[in-house]
């Protein structure tokens, strides 16, 4: 199947600093890319839609002044989380939609990244 | 009423039992349907995709859609313990952009 591949895996870093999470498609094109947040023994929660080469579009209650997403390229989306605080520890997971339909219009998902604010 | 309904459990079986997981859904505009499994602390992995109605079988894995029903399952074969997982079933059609729909997600325990 299609590969994601989501860096870092975990990061630690001092409240009030920005972290940048990478998220890639490695052998596929992703026309979208999801970016998802996750507490434990939850379920995903949709935080943004990124589409190549125009601006992310975040779902409700999310700020998108703190969770900048950017997706240069049509295999390479980012999501920095600005000036980091504990409550935005949590587990951030990417997905990408195969550009081919004939892939049926599945989504696969990165292995997630793991950030703690100290 | 969510677009999306699964049974967060958790699920308890023994080892060998056959396991039934399933979801219902409110949107007769979604056509894929997706089941994947999500190892803790570890992204989610697709499982099994149907396009419309009707049965996928792989390996002691068996997806089902019932759209007249709207109601999809998973079906496990010979559950191991390494099936422990949670289970989230997810949907989409052309109705806002394919955007894709998840259930909650079911916690399964196969016990040895």
């Amino acid at each position: 199947g299609a590969v994601v591949s989501q860096h870092p895996s975990w990061v630690i870093c001092k409240s009030g600093t920005s972290v940048k999470i990478e998220c890639r498609s490695l052998d596929f094109q992703a026309t979208t890319m999801f970016w998802y947040r996750q507490f434990p023994k939850q379920s995903l929660m949709l935080m943004a839609t990124s589409n190549e080469g125009s601006k992310a579009t975040y779902e409700q209650g999310v700020e998108k002044d703190k969770f900048l997403i950017n997706h240069a390229s049509l295999t390479l989306s980012t999501l920095t989380v600005t000036s980091a605080h504990p409550e935005d520890s949590s587990f951030y997971i990417c997905s990408a939609r195969d550009r081919e339909w004939s892939s049926g219009n599945t989504i696969y998902f990165g292995e997630g990244s793991w950030l703690t604010v100290v | 009423q969510k677009e999306v309904e699964q049974d967060p459990g958790p699920l308890s079986v023994p080892e060998g039992a056959i396991v039934s997981l399933n979801c219902t859904y409110s949107n007769s505009a979604f056509q894929y349907f997706m089941w994947y499994r999500q190892y803790s602390r570890k992204g989610p992995e697709l499982l099994m995709y149907t396009y419309s109605s009707g049965n996928k079988e792989d390996g002691r894995f068996t997806a089902q859609v019932d759209k007249s029903s709207k109601y999809i399952s998973l079906f496990i074969r010979d559950s191991q313990p390494s099936d422990s997982a949670t289970y989230l079933c997810a949907m989409s059609g052309r109705t806002g952009g394919f955007k894709t729909i998840f259930g909650a997600g079911t916690r399964l325990f196969v016990k040895a």
